[in-house]
C-alpha cells in the first residue's frame, strides 16, 4: 500500500532533549516536506527536500534541522526543543515534476514540550 | 507573498443542509487550488484540486468546488450534508513553482460541525 508513515505518533519530551520524528515514504517520490499545524493558524512548511541530499528552508524552519540521505526518509530534528514546538507535525510526499503532482500526506505525529 | 483565507472558523449546519465553505487567495496568477479535509485524529485526505479548465470540479465524498477568477475564491459545496462530514477543512494553493515540487500554503481552516 502506497503510504507515508511517521514515528512516533505521539510524543512528550521537556525542554532540551533531543528528538527525531522519522517519515517514510514508499513511492519513490523525490520531493518531501514537512508541516507543522497550530490551531487558528492551519499548516506550515518547515522545510523540504527535492530529492537527496538537497533540502531547503520552508516558512517556519527556526529550531528544526532535517536531513535526506536516502529518497525514501526525512526525518525532522529538534536539537533543543522549546514548549514551542508543541504541535502537530505532518509529513508529506509527492513527485518532483514541473507538473501538478498530488501531495501525500502522513498519519501526523503529536509532539509536547514540557 | 500568496496568502489563503478562509473566514470561518466555525460552522455548524443540521444534517441534510447545503454547506458552502469559502475561500479566498491572494497571488499574481493563478495557482493550483485544493481543498484537503481532516477528521479527528487522522491525516489530511484530498477532497478535489483546480489546474485549469472548467471552474467547477467534482471531488470525493459528494463534494465540488467553484474557481471564480474574479473574485480570487475556491469555495467548496456540498449539497446535502452527513453527520460523517463533520471535520476541519483546509483550503490550500500551490504556487506552481518551478522546477517542479509542492509548496502548499494552507489556510486557517474551518472547523465544520453537524447538528442531528
Amino acid at each position: 500500500e502506497a503510504q507515508v508513515t511517521q514515528n512516533p505518533r505521539y510524543l512528550i519530551t521537556v525542554t532540551g532533549k533531543k528528538l527525531t520524528v522519522t517519515c517514510s515514504q514508499n513511492m519513490n517520490h523525490e520531493y518531501m516536506s514537512w508541516y507543522r499545524q497550530d490551531p487558528g493558524l492551519g499548516l506550515r512548511q518547515i522545510y523540504y527536500s527535492m530529492n537527496v541530499e538537497v533540502t531547503d528552508k520552508g516558512d517556519v524552519p527556526e529550531g528544526y534541522k532535517v536531513s535526506r540521505k536516502e529518497k525514501r526518509n526525512f526525518p525532522l530534528i529538534l536539537e533543543s526543543p522549546s514548549p514551542n514546538q508543541t504541535s502537530l507535525y505532518f509529513c508529506a510526499s509527492s513527485l518532483a515534476r514541473e507538473t501538478y503532482n498530488e501531495q501525500f500526506f502522513g498519519p501526523g505525529t503529536r509532539l509536547t514540550v514540557l | 507573498a500568496q496568502s489563503v483565507t478562509q473566514p470561518d472558523i466555525h460552522i455548524t449546519v443540521s444534517e441534510g443542509a447545503s454547506l458552502e465553505l469559502r475561500c479566498n487567495y491572494s497571488y499574481g496568477a493563478t495557482p493550483y487550488l485544493f481543498w484537503y479535509v481532516q477528521s479527528p485524529g487522522q491525516g489530511l485526505q484530498l477532497l478535489l484540486k483546480y489546474f485549469s479548465g472548467d471552474t467547477l470540479v467534482q471531488g470525493i465524498k459528494g463534494f465540488e468546488a467553484e474557481f471564480k477568477r474574479s473574485q480570487s475564491s475556491f469555495n467548496l459545496r456540498k449539497p446535502s450534508v452527513h453527520w460523517s462530514d463533520a471535520a476541519e477543512y483546509f483550503c490550500a494553493v500551490d504556487p506552481i513553482l518551478t522546477g517542479g515540487g509542492n509548496k502548499l500554503t494552507f489556510g486557517t481552516g474551518t472547523q465544520l460541525k453537524v447538528e442531528l
